[in-house]
């Protein structure tokens, strides 16, 4: 059972564009939010998070909308740039227990 | 300080063998977890270390799986016998006690090519 579903799959975005990637979930136990970043070779690293106690947060170009009442949530990225181009992840999980990821989505930004 | 380490990098072994992969923790961390990608797909929850106990190891897939935490520090993960449908990236990753929310920090990943 997939308890956090995560779209597109794969995203190609003109540089200075926004990229937006989806995520909804079903577990409404979950307190936790965080969108991890991959690149190739290397280990998803935490690039910004969010609780369910407010609907918006925003970290440079990097913005997470959480709509608390549709289960879903959602990572923006303005001016996207060729140096984002990774795969992103979005997760859930509540206290100390474990993540739970969407599928990855693999963005690419070209000139 | 350093991050979560994870040994050997890349492994390369015959269905039928066994593999052992280590997780040194962030120092400090009494949370370690295992998580697996295969293929692409999502990255899956395999066991949860609380110090040296096994706090959730719902997510092993089998009985040829062996994870284990020695004295709370890092951790050894151990395919025996490994089979073809072994194959992806295990990653390692830590995370203080604590609020709801601490960063959960992850390794680079130990590829594992079962063939």
């Amino acid at each position: 059972q997939q308890q956090v579903k995560q779209s597109p799959q794969s995203l190609i975005v003109q540089k200075g564009g926004i990229s937006i990637i989806n995520c909804a979930y079903e577990n409404t136990a979950f307190d936790y939010f965080p969108w991890y970043q991959q690149f190739p070779g290397k280990g998803p690293a935490l690039l910004i998070a969010i609780r369910p106690d407010v609907s918006e947060k925003k970290e440079g170009r990097f913005t997470i909308s959480f709509n608390k009442s549709a289960k879903q949530f959602s990572l923006h990225i303005m001016d996207s740039q060729p140096g984002d181009s990774a795969t992103y992840f979005c997760a859930a999980n509540f206290g100390n227990e474990k993540l739970t990821f969407g599928t990855g989505t693999r963005l690419t930004i070209i000139p | 300080e350093a991050g979560v380490t994870q040994f050997p990098s890349h492994s390369v072994i015959e269905k039928g063998q066994t593999v052992t992969l280590r997780c040194d923790p962030i120092s400090g961390h009494d949370n370690l977890y295992w998580y697996r990608r295969v293929m692409g797909k999502e990255i899956k929850f395999l066991l949860h270390f609380v110090k040296e106990s096994k706090q959730d190891e719902s997510g092993m897939p089998n009985n040829r799986f062996l994870a284990e935490r020695t004295g709370g520090t890092y951790s050894t993960l151990k395919v025996q016998p490994a089979e073809l449908e072994d194959s992806g990236v295990y990653f390692c990753a830590s995370s203080p006690l604590g609020r709801s929310g601490n960063t959960i920090y992850f390794g680079e990943g130990s590829w594992l090519t079962v063939v």
